[in-house]
């Protein structure tokens, strides 16, 4: 079946670590985005990308860095500068065509904590 | 800009009630409207959309219309069961902004037997 794929599911990080977070499409969407999620404040924006090596920011960028290399793939790293990492990582990617065109499909996230 | 509002939550029901959860918006362009629900500990699922103005998104039971004269989407059910007992999302997609998504808080709802 096709879906997002994300790893790992949880992870514990010490401060200071860079940690990067996978995930993984096979729906053949050209966009894909990022999102964390905090108690009570929804889903916010961290980057997107609509096409293989092209990615925008989103607004809370700071802290946060990614790649897209390769259309299946869209790895988000949680750099040192990010100040408060611990939270709930959403990706998700869209169609820009066909019956399920912008419509966001969502993986099942990755729990990060910071020790 | 563009941005959802939603009812704040949380929100505790018994079962077989009656289920609103209330959903406005503001948009620049034409949006396309969606309510995506979450369960504990996993990723956000689709349950409905409306694409243009009048058009009633319907899933399991849940319903919610379009209306443009009042630029809201709530969700309604007739009949809730405890395995609705989830968090809420409202969300627009505009079209005049790149296709951006732009997500309300979410709105937890308890369904008690």
């Amino acid at each position: 079946d096709g879906g997002i794929t994300q790893s790992p599911k949880y992870l514990f990080r010490k401060e200071g670590q860079n940690v990067t977070l996978s995930c993984e499409q096979n729906l053949n969407h050209d966009a894909m985005y990022w999102y964390r999620q905090d108690p009570g404040q929804g889903l916010r924006l961290i980057y997107y990308s609509q096409i293989v090596n092209d990615f925008q920011k989103g607004d809370i960028a700071e802290g946060y860095s990614v790649s897209r290399e390769k259309k299946e793939s869209f790895p988000l790293t949680v750099t040192s500068a990010q100040k408060n990492p611990t939270a709930f990582y959403l990706c998700a990617s869209s169609s820009r065509q066909g019956a399920g065109a912008n419509v966001l499909t969502f993986g099942a996230g990755s729990r990060l904590t910071v020790l | 800009g563009d941005s959802v509002t939603q009812m704040e939550g949380p929100v505790t029901l018994s079962e077989e009630a009656f289920l609103t959860i209330n959903c406005t918006y503001t948009a620049t362009g034409y949006p396309s409207l969606f309510w995506y629900v979450q369960y504990p500990g996993e990723g956000l699922q689709l349950l409905l959309k409306a694409t243009k103005a009048d058009d009633k998104g319907s899933n399991k039971g849940f319903e919610a219309t379009y209306r443009k004269e009042t630029t809201s989407f709530h969700l309604e059910k007739g009949s809730v069961q405890v395995s609705d007992s989830a968090v809420y999302f409202c969300a627009l997609s505009d079209r005049g902004t790149g296709n951006q998504f732009y997500f309300g808080t979410g709105t937890s709802l308890t369904v008690i037997p």
